[in-house]
């Protein structure tokens, strides 16, 4: 079946480091979204990436999509604790119903 | 404007016995989801309902029923718990198809089988 596959599963940081979760799809996606779960908390929508090769940023965060659409990246620069958290992708699933979520990268920051 | 509720927030249940978890949206959206997270798997699709009326399963459907009698509300029944349904459950609900949509979730339910 579809599936939506991230890597790493964990990574812990120092503060200021750079931060990469990479996520790949078992088939082409027609899209792919992101999201932040707090410890604690509910995922909550970061961005959607539609074309193939778009980049998008948000102040220290770099989202790719990538050219076969079937992969996608979110980078973070300079890390700081109020980055903690789990990051999830997620893309269509084959009826177009509804979303399938990677198993998500949970990141952790140490000062 | 309250978003998306869920009513528990947390529940204890024993082996065998029954539960309804509730979502209510006040977003007027046409989608509505629930998922199910459990350490290191990630959100896991149960059902979902893509209008007032109807349902749809997921990933993981067996051992759950789901009713959408309202557009703002969508119930997730448990007949007859097992631990294996101890979980964090978390419904989502989005205007449009998610592929074209942000998905809004819940607060979730923490629940735990014994």
């Amino acid at each position: 079946g579809q599936q939506v596959m991230q890597i790493p599963q964990y990574q812990h940081v120092q503060e200021g480091e750079d931060f990469t979760t990479y996520c790949n799809s078992s088939t082409t996606l027609s899209n792919i979204q992101w999201y932040k779960q707090r410890p604690g908390g509910h995922p909550v929508f970061l961005i959607q990436l539609v074309k193939s090769g778009e980049v998008k940023k948000q102040k220290r965060l770099t989202f790719q999509f990538g050219e076969a659409k079937k992969n996608s990246s979110l980078h973070i620069t300079a890390t700081q604790t109020t980055d903690v958290g789990t990051y999830f992708c997620a893309g269509l699933n084959q009826a177009g119903t509804a979303l399938i979520f990677g198993k998500g990268t949970t990141l952790s920051v140490s000062s | 404007n309250a978003g998306v509720t869920q009513t528990p927030k947390f529940r204890v249940l024993k082996t065998g016995q029954s539960m309804t978890l509730l979502c209510a949206q006040d977003m007027n959206h046409e989608y509505m989801y629930w998922y199910r997270q459990d350490p290191g798997m990630g959100l896991r699709l149960i059902h979902y309902s893509v209008g007032e009326g109807t349902t749809a399963k997921g990933e993981v459907p067996d051992g759950y029923n789901v009713s959408r009698l309202k557009k703002q509300n969508f119930l997730l029944g448990l007949e007859s718990a097992a631990p294996s349904q101890t979980s964090v459950y978390f419904c989502a609900s989005s205007y449009w198809p998610a592929n074209q949509e942000t998905q809004y979730f819940g607060p979730g339910t923490r629940l735990l089988v014994l």
